[in-house]
Order: C-alpha cells, then structure tokens, then sequence
C-alpha cells in the first residue's frame, strides 16, 4: 500500500485564489511527521510546512496551512491568495522515525493570471 | 553559510563506469540523507546517516554505497553506473528546530545520466 497518496494529476487557480492540494498518508507508527515540499522548474526541494502527529493545531506558514485531519488521515495543503510563483510540482511527504522522508507523487499547480 | 552543497551538478557516464557524488551541510546537523528523484516521481530514499559513523539503507539501496567522512560531509558512490541509475540526485540533512518543528534541506541536487 501506497504511505503517501496523492491523486490530484494537476490543479488550475485563478491568482489571488486560495487552492487546497490532498494529501492522504498511511501509518500505524503514532509518532510521525508530515512535510510539504515545492518544487519549482529549476529543480530545487523548498521547505513549505511541518505538522507532528502529536501537533494539537493545524500549521500554519505565512500563506500555507496544513489541514491536518488525523482520523481520515488527511494533511490538505492550503495556498492563500496564489501568486505567480506559485506554479510548481507540491510534495507531500511522511517521516517515521529515521528512515528519512517518503514521498508522494506530487500534484503540478498551475497559477493563472 | 551555504546550508547544503552538492558536487557536481551534472554528470554523464557511461555504463560500468564509477564515481562519488558529494555533500556537505554547514548547520551541525546530525542526520544525512540521499535520495534519487525519476521523471514523474516523489523522491526516494537510497540511504541515510543517523549520526557521524553510522549509515543505513533506506527503500532503493542496491548499486550504491555512501560513507559519512565526518559530521559535515555524506558521500554517494556508484560503483558501476548502470542506464537505471540515471536520475536527479538530492542530499538532505534534518534539522529539529524549536519547538516540535523539524524539516529536512536539501541541496541543489545532481542531474546523472548513464549512456
């Protein structure tokens, strides 16, 4: 079975929209974290946002937060007010212990003028 | 402070050959990853270093091998470069930071292609 899940194959939004990509993740270890990563054409791997299983409340990071929903075991990112540079490949991704991250597939986003 | 580096930044071999792909973090942090990126796919892990001197495999491992040199430096070698093997490779290390936040950086990666 897949650990991270995500389906949506690509994603449109109006700039200045806010847009929520799905992210759904399986595990039976209670102690884990969840990662939100963009990558741009140029290829870099940029940090966007963390939520420990444990973490009582959503994270939030300027214009992201994480819809954090541990019985479904969905961790949504929301983009507030898309801009431009919003358009890249998201990652979202799962840490058990020190077995370093696992990846989704990644969901594009495209930002429209 | 340059936070991760990798060298080279593009590599063309060709099959059987080998060569080291090299990292180095400036932020003391203690654990080291390596993993490979292919064409419409998430990363996956091929090893990691918990700490300075001890190394582990993680989900793609089998034609590669690493050494943690020190506390800074976490090396990838291919010892015979295989067509499957071409790939974007992406070092990582892991920050804890305040609270209970903790994230990964990752270096600019190293774009490999095997002839």
């Amino acid at each position: 079975a897949q650990k991270i899940t995500q389906t949506q194959p690509g994603m449109f939004v109006q700039e200045k929209e806010a847009v929520t990509l799905d992210c759904t993740y399986d595990t039976s270890d209670p102690s884990y974290g969840l990662f939100w990563y963009k990558q741009p054409s140029s290829g870099e791997m940029i940090f966007l946002i963390y939520q420990g299983s444990y973490d009582q409340q959503n994270a939030t990071e300027g214009r992201y937060s994480l819809n954090f929903q541990k019985a479904r075991k969905s961790a949504n990112l929301v983009i507030s007010a898309s801009q431009l540079g919003d358009s890249a490949m998201y990652f979202c991704a799962m840490r058990e212990t020190f077995l370093g991250l696992t990846f989704g597939k990644g969901i594009t986003l495209s930002v429209r003028p | 402070n340059a936070g991760v580096t990798q060298t080279p930044k593009f590599q063309v071999l060709k099959t059987g050959q080998s060569m080291t792909l090299q990292c180095a973090q400036d932020m003391n942090h203690n654990s080291m990853y390596w993993y490979r990126q292919d064409p419409g796919m998430g990363l996956r892990l091929i090893y990691y270093s918990a700490s300075e001197g001890t190394t582990d495999k993680g989900e793609v491992p089998n034609g590669y091998n690493v050494s943690r040199l020190n506390k800074r430096e976490f090396s990838l070698r291919l010892e015979s470069a295989a067509p499957s093997q071409t790939s974007v490779y992406f070092c990582a290390s892991r920050a804890k930071l305040a609270g209970s936040t903790d994230t990964q950086y990752f270096g600019p990666g190293t774009r490999l292609t095997v002839l």
